[in-house]
Formats: C-alpha cells, sequence, structure tokens
C-alpha cells in the first residue's frame, strides 16, 4: 500500500517531442504528489507538485495530471529540450508523526536527442 | 546560504569498519531525512527526524543508527558496515508544509 508504481523506466524523445511519465498508488492516505529531477552526481530537486483537490498544475513545460478515482498521476513535458535529460522521480506524501513521509517511484531516465 | 550540506562527498570502506555521514543545514527547518539511492530502487527512506530531539525508522533502517544534535545537523552511522551499504546517500529537509530539499549526497562504497 505504500509502493509508487513509475513507467516507464527509460524514454528516449527528440528535441520538441513530448515526454510522458505515469504514476500509480494504492494508499488512499497520500496527501501531496512532487515530482523530482535529478541531474548526474546531483541530489533531487523538486520539479512541480499538485495536492489530490486538483486535476491538473500547469508551470511553464512541464504538466501534472492527477485522477484520484484511479489513483494515477502523471508528468508532461511539452517541447522537450536536450537540458531536460535527467531521470525523473514522481513521489507521493503521507503525514507521519509530525511530520511527512515521502514514497518515491523508482525514477525514469529521460534522454531528448538533439 | 549553503542550504543542505553533506560529508564526506565520498568514501570508501572495508567491510566491518564504522563511520558516520555527516549533514547540516542552514534552512531554519525542523524535519530532517536520511535516503539512499541504488540503481532501479528510487530513494528509500532510512530514517527521519520531524523535529530535534526525535528520530523515527522508515523503510530501510536495518544497519544505520541517527543522531539528531540540534536544530541543523543531522547524522547517519554505520556501525560495521557491509557490501550491501554501497549506495548513494542523500540527506534532505523540510519546513512545515513545504517540500523536502535534497543535498548532493555522499557516494559510499564499501570494499
Amino acid at each position: 500500500q505504500q509502493q509508487v508504481k513509475q513507467s516507464p523506466q527509460s524514454l528516449i524523445v527528440q528535441k520538441g517531442g513530448i515526454s510522458i511519465i505515469n504514476c500509480a498508488y494504492e494508499n488512499t492516505a497520500f496527501d501531496y504528489f512532487p515530482w523530482y529531477q535529478q541531474f548526474p552526481g546531483k541530489g533531487p530537486a523538486l520539479l512541480i507538485a499538485i495536492r489530490p483537490d486538483v486535476s491538473e498544475k500547469k508551470e511553464g513545460r512541464f504538466t501534472i495530471s492527477f485522477n484520484k478515482s484511479a489513483k494515477q498521476f502523471s508528468l508532461h513535458i511539452m517541447d522537450s529540450q536536450p537540458g531536460d535529460s535527467a531521470t525523473y522521480f514522481c513521489a507521493a506524501s503521507i503525514p507521519q508523526g509530525g511530520s511527512e513521509k515521502l514514497v518515491f517511484g523508482k525514477g525514469m531516465k529521460l534522454t531528448v536527442n538533439p | 546560504n549553503a542550504g543542505v550540506t553533506q560529508t564526506p562527498k565520498f568514501q570508501v570502506l572495508k567491510t566491518g569498519q564504522s563511520m558516520t555521514l555527516q549533514c547540516a543545514q542552514d534552512m531554519n527547518h525542523n524535519s530532517m531525512y536520511w535516503y539512499r539511492q541504488d540503481p532501479g530502487m528510487g530513494l528509500r527512506l532510512i530514517y527521519y527526524s520531524a523535529s530535534e530531539g526525535t528520530t523515527d525508522k522508515g523503510e530501510v533502517p536495518n544497519g544505520y543508527n541517527v543522531s539528531r544534535l540540534n536544530k541543523r545537523e543531522f547524522s547517519l552511522r554505520l556501525e560495521s558496515a557491509a557490501p550491501s551499504q554501497t549506495s548513494v546517500y542523500f540527506c534532505a529537509t523540510r519546513a512545515f508544509a513545504d517540500t523536502q530539499y535534497f543535498g548532493p549526497g555522499t557516494r559510499l562504497t564499501v570494499l
């Protein structure tokens, strides 16, 4: 019930294309769904996040779509650029002991070819 | 502001040796976390500290201990390192109702 399943594991797109990453969860106690971007040799950094009372959130070329009834959410990267080449993690947050715990998907390596 | 700092950046240990990974933050955040990252496994929570003076186990605590020294510092100790603990370790911090901010990581190899 604590798992977050992420797919695909890797993706190669051409510059200007659309990248789509999907995640699914089971635990309805999750109350916050962030996406993290990680470049090689660096720590993950927050890219965009959504709460379950919203079905879509857009920030620049990045959009999260959230389907509460299906327990699924996805990240869309429009007009993908070579600089977007990185590993992307979806996560789900659950309140715990006065703080929160994040459960991460296993990650997806995105390669954007010039 | 340095944000979240971790030391050392790299470390090689022999099986059975001990070491402490250090994490410090200057963001005045209450919560701090330790994760490990392994290929194809995502990030898994080892321990966390909701506030100064408290610590709790995460998903993979076996073989590790932690100390929340003060509000700024949260250390992770390996008492007797094993090859299975070869990983990249990340420290993270969080303010109330905010996201988690990650440090640059410590790459640990246990031979």
